[in-house]
């Protein structure tokens, strides 16, 4: 079975302060990895992928995320965060099987304080 | 614009009622999964159409909940008998391919569901 750990449940920083957010996975097989976005009261957006390749992958809006397959992690980074990242963060795995269901973190609640 | 649209985005309804939630894909997607976001908590997955078949439900927590997809593009989620713990918001997502886990999926805005 595949799941997926966020570590942090809120992450409070200051605008233009740099930030990351952490995620775990576990996994038997070769995944994929997503980053997604939630702003109130919409679905999620997605920023980044990881299919493979390069383990450092840039998404939109500045951030971008490193895959370490040794420490089973995602973590997604920004060098300087602005007051309208103020968002919920999802981690996510594609799921085992050929349907590509995503397996979500617990989400990570990303705090902007001007 | 061309997104997954679903309606109603808010749904109330007293306990033991039956609700009909939609979900209009992207136009040409072939998958559509169905997930389900309890308050301050991640997605997770209900089930999933390739077209109109119905590939994978494991994730339905009960025989209440019905999912269709008849001509294989708008979905229906059903609910039956409603109770309190189904209280939560329904997000539909579509992608263009199928059978790859690596294709990304675009989500609709989700239906929040109260259940009084």
């Amino acid at each position: 079975a595949q799941s997926v750990t966020q570590l942090d449940s809120q992450v409070p920083v200051f605008e233009e302060a740099p930030v990351e957010l952490r995620c775990n996975y576990s996994s038997s097989v070769s995944v994929y990895l997503f980053w997604y976005v939630q702003y109130p009261n919409q679905g999620l957006q997605l920023l980044l992928k990881y299919l493979s390749g390069s383990t450092l992958v840039k998404g939109i809006n500045g951030f971008e995320a490193e895959f370490n397959k040794s420490q089973t992690s995602f973590h997604l980074r920004k060098p300087s965060v602005h007051i309208s990242d103020t968002a919920e963060y999802f981690c996510a795995v594609s799921g085992s099987g050929n349907t590509g269901k995503l397996i979500f973190g617990q989400g990570t609640t990303l705090q902007v304080k001007p | 614009g061309a997104g997954v649209s679903q309606s109603p985005r808010y749904k109330v309804a007293k306990r033991g009622q039956d609700v009909a939630l939609r979900c209009d894909p992207i136009s040409g997607h072939v998958s559509l999964f169905w997930y389900q976001q309890a308050l301050g908590q991640g997605p997770e997955f209900l089930t999933y159409f390739q077209n109109e078949a119905q590939l994978d439900k494991s994730g339905l927590p009960s025989d209440r909940f019905f999912a269709e997809r008849p001509e294989g593009s708008v979905s229906t989620l059903k609910i039956q008998r409603t109770q309190q713990e189904d209280s939560a918001v329904y997000l539909c997502a579509s992608s263009q391919e199928t059978g790859l886990n690596n294709q990304p999926q675009h989500f609709g805005d989700g239906t929040r569901l109260s259940i009084l």
